[in-house]
Parts: C-alpha cells; sequence; structure tokens
C-alpha cells in the first residue's frame, strides 16, 4: 500500500504561473518534509512541518510556501515559477515522537517550468 | 548548517568485487547518518543507516561504518550485482523531534557484469 503520495507525478506550469504540488501520508507521522532534487544533485531540504509548526531552511527562497491543513496533507506552493525552479520535488515523512528514525519518501513531482 | 561531503562522485566495479564509498559530516551534533540507493526517476530508498551509538552495522552484502571521532562514515557493498547500480547518497541529521537530511552529493555506481 503506498504511504507518502504525492499528486501530480508530472507537472507542467508556465513561468510565472503560480503551481501546488500536493503530498498526502497514510503513515500518521507527525512530520512532513519537501526537498527539491535538480538533475544530477542531491536532494535539498526546503522546509518541513511539525506537526503544525513550520520551519524553514534558511536559505529556501521566499518563492516557495507550504500548507498542512491537517496531519494526513501538506502542500507546496511556488508563488511564481521560474525556470531555475524546474526539478524533481519530494515530499518525505517521518514520525517525530517515537525513536523512529526513518524517512519515507513520496515518489516524486517532476516539474517542468516553461 | 551540516555539510556533508561524498566521494567517489562515479564508481565503477566489476561483478562480484567490493564497493566502498565515503562521507564526511561538519557538524558534531548530527547523530543519524543514513544510506539511500536512487534508482533513474524513482524515489531515494533507504537501504541502511546508523545512530551515533554504534560503529558498524551490517545488513547482508551491506555494511555501514562510523568513525565519529573523525566524522566519517562509509558504506560498504560486498559481492555487486548489475541491479546494485544505481546512485547512492550518504545523509547527516541531528535527530531531535524532526529529522531533517542533508545529503552528500552522491556517487553514481556502475556494477559491469
Amino acid at each position: 500500500d503506498a504511504m507518502v503520495i504525492q499528486n501530480p507525478r508530472y507537472q507542467v506550469t508556465q513561468f510565472g504561473k503560480p503551481v501546488t504540488l500536493s503530498c498526502s501520508q497514510t503513515l500518521n507521522h507527525n512530520v512532513m518534509y519537501w526537498y527539491q532534487q535538480k538533475s544530477s544533485q542531491a536532494p535539498k531540504l526546503l522546509f518541513h512541518y511539525y506537526d503544525k509548526d513550520f520551519n524553514n531552511e534558511a536559505d529556501t527562497p521566499d518563492n516557495f510556501q507550504s500548507r498542512r491543513p491537517n496531519t494526513s496533507f501538506c502542500f507546496l506552493d511556488i508563488r511564481s515559477p521560474g525556470l531555475g525552479d524546474a526539478a524533481m520535488y519530494l515530499c518525505a515523512t517521518s514520525a517525530g515522537k517515537t525513536l523512529a528514525y526513518e524517512q519515507y519518501f513520496g515518489p516524486g513531482t517532476r516539474l517542468t517550468v516553461t | 548548517g551540516e555539510n556533508v561531503e561524498q566521494h567517489p562522485s562515479t564508481l565503477s566495479v566489476q561483478e562480484g568485487d567490493s564497493a566502498v564509498i565515503k562521507c564526511t559530516y561538519s557538524d558534531s551534533a548530527s547523530n543519524y547518518f543514513p544510506w539511500y540507493k536512487q534508482e533513474l526517476g524513482k524515489r531515494p530508498q533507504l537501504i541502511i543507516d546508523i545512530r551515533s551509538n554504534v560503529g558498524e552495522k551490517k545488513d547482508q552484502r551491506i555494511a555501514v561504518t562510523l568513525n565519529k571521532t573523525a566524522k566519517h562514515f562509509s558504506l560498504h557493498i560486498t559481492e555487486t550485482q548489475p541491479e546494485d547500480s544505481a546512485v547512492y547518497f550518504c545523509a547527516a541529521s541531528v535527530r531531535t523531534g524532526a529529522n531533517n537530511l542533508f545529503f552528500g552529493t552522491g556517487t553514481r555506481l556502475t556494477v559491469i557484469p
């Protein structure tokens, strides 16, 4: 059964046109993360939610925002996508309140900016 | 913040040989070190991890060693098979409540049949 689900798997948007990527989880994990992975590079953490608490990485551009309306869902909003934002966006979850360390990744959404 | 370096960037081995990938980290507070395997266009998959209170961990053909004093850790794959070919990422984190992973730059492993 899918544990971390991302929709859509492929997204094409126009330069400057806002876009939202979706992530859901069936694990009831406290923490949800968003990573950006550009071609042939490592995943780079953008931000995470611990329950409802939002934690932004210092070098994440303001153009990237996130929402977590409930435990299961988390959204990544890119307000004005640029060509440099084309990447794979990975959502991940982990159980914050237990001794479990593992992070579970979704399949990713590949974003193309035209 | 944490800085993780990974070497080599590419590695080719003959089937059946061993492969070793090395990483160093900068934050002495890091306490969790996972290794991920990523095939082209797919999600990273955890293959093994180690916590800072352990020096070595093994799972069948895969082992990881950690040297906290030197702040480096290594992945060892023995008896490599063509299906081991992929990009491997090391990562480090200070696991408190959240578990923010900081990844190395990746190693593209090719196992030649």
